[in-house]
């Protein structure tokens, strides 16, 4: 079983509607997970990351963390074009540990 | 603050060269960890460096080593390079101690 999970897409979301990736992970050991938006041709951006159960918000941004479900997800709301990228759910078994990445969601915000 | 920079930003190479790839860390993060992404896949983990000790390694053979200099920035040696080597090379950068990693731009290498 792959350590992390996602549905390779692409999903596409109407522009102002939620947007909501979803990602699981196999080993209950993991400590932290991240969220990275990536354009095409170009770098990993970190936009969130969440150590603890429950929801954490950052503007447009919500991560949510399940660890008994082993689930991990993104919510955009008020979606843009410019949100269109690949987003990567990742996570790490401690701090200063590797970061082992899932294959990316395609997101396609449709104008 | 100045964020990570590598350079080159692209790079072509023939079968059997060697390449050195660069990295300057975030202004403040004295850890760096070098990733290789394929086309369609997520970034993974080569190694990382910290004191200028490799400080982990993930499933790469030996012809691909680095170094940490007392700057904190990086190098990455790959030698004898094979065709799968093509890939954009990610340098992520953290203070010691932290969970997240910021990534630089990363340099496109094409082997051929």
């Amino acid at each position: 079983q792959k350590e992390v999970e996602q549905n390779s897409g692409p999903l596409s979301v109407p522009e102002g509607a939620i947007a909501s990736l979803n990602c699981t992970y196999s080993d209950r050991g993991s400590q932290s997970f991240f969220w990275y938006r990536q354009y095409s041709g170009k770098s990993p951006e970190l936009i969130m990351f969440i150590y603890s159960n429950g929801d954490k918000e950052d503007g447009r941004f919500t991560a949510q963390l399940n660890k008994a479900s082993q689930y991990v997800s993104l919510l955009i709301r008020d979606s843009q074009p410019s949100d269109s990228a690949t987003y990567l759910c990742a996570l790490n078994m401690n701090r200063d540990d590797k970061i082992i990445f899932g294959k990316g969601t395609r997101l396609h915000i449709l104008p | 603050e100045t964020g990570v920079t590598q350079s080159p930003t692209h790079l072509i190479k023939t079968r059997g060269q060697q390449v050195t790839l660069r990295c300057s860390s975030q202004s403040g993060h004295n850890t760096v960890s070098w990733y290789q992404q394929a086309l369609g896949q997520g970034p993974q983990f080569i190694f990382q460096y910290y004191r200028e000790e490799e400080n982990g390694r993930g499933n790469f053979p030996p012809r691909f080593s680095g170094l940490q200099f007392p700057n904190y920035s990086s190098e990455l040696n790959v030698n004898a390079l094979e065709l799968d080597d093509s890939a954009l090379y990610l340098c992520a950068s953290s203070p010691w101690g932290a969970y997240e990693q910021y990534f630089g731009p990363g340099t496109r290498l094409t082997v051929t």
